[in-house]
């Protein structure tokens, strides 16, 4: 069985500092990692995703995350945080082959003026 | 075009009501999904169409029933439901009938209220 573990439920940073949110998982065949971002009142949007090969993914809004194999992991990383970056954050893998994302309970980043 | 769209915004219904939720997207897309997301929870798969044809029901109960009437609107007919039920229902789509590495758009959801 597989599962993602997101340990951070909220994490509150100042604007203009850099954030990680952690996200590990939990898989016994190969998957598809993916980091989402849901804004209030909307539905979700892919920020970025690791499919194969290089295991640093950008997004085009300055985030990046970095698959590490060996520790299992797919942290979420942005240099500097802007207001608008306050959203809820979820990590997910797909099983290689099926339509079900497994989500993690997400990390709700707050940025403070 | 990369956007789902879903109608309404916003549904209160009694529990003997019938309602309908509906889902559109124009991106040629051969799969959609129905999840159910609960306040400060992650969304939960309900189905999975795939080419029209109903391919996953996670033991979804039968109060809800989905319907893909072609391979652009999917619908989830509501009949019966409990105060429980009450959530934000999100509709998604990926371009592959397969799964796997495709990415799932999702739309602004429906947030249903069930007195």
């Amino acid at each position: 069985a597989q599962s993602v573990t997101q340990l951070d439920s909220q994490v509150p940073v100042f604007e203009e500092a850099p954030v990680e949110l952690r996200c590990n998982y939990s898989s016994s065949v190969s998957v598809y990692l993916f980091w989402y971002v849901q804004y209030p009142n909307q539905g979700l949007q892919l920020l970025l995703k690791y499919l194969s090969g290089s295991t640093l993914v950008e997004s085009i809004n300055g985030f990046e995350a970095e698959f590490n194999k060996s520790q299992t992991s797919f942290h979420l990383r942005k240099p500097s945080v802007h207001i608008s970056d306050t959203a809820e954050y979820f990590c997910a893998v797909i099983p290689s082959g099926t339509y079900k994302y497994i989500f993690g309970t997400g990390t709700r980043l707050k940025v403070l003026a | 075009d990369t956007e789902v769209t879903q109608t309404p915004k916003h549904l209160v219904m009694g529990m003997t009501n019938k309602k309908s939720l509906k889902c559109e997207q124009h991106m040629g897309h051969r799969a959609m999904y129905w999840y159910k997301q609960k306040a400060k929870k992650p969304p939960e798969l309900m189905f999975v169409y795939s080419y029209e044809k109903l391919s996953i029901n996670e033991s979804v109960p039968s109060r809800f029933s989905p319907e893909c009437p072609n391979s652009s609107l999917l619908n989830l007919h509501l009949h019966a439901l409990q105060p429980e039920d009450s959530a934000l229902y999100l509709c998604a789509s990926s371009q592959s009938g397969t799964g796997g590495t495709d990415t799932q758009y999702f739309g602004p959801g429906t947030r249903l209220t069930v007195l």
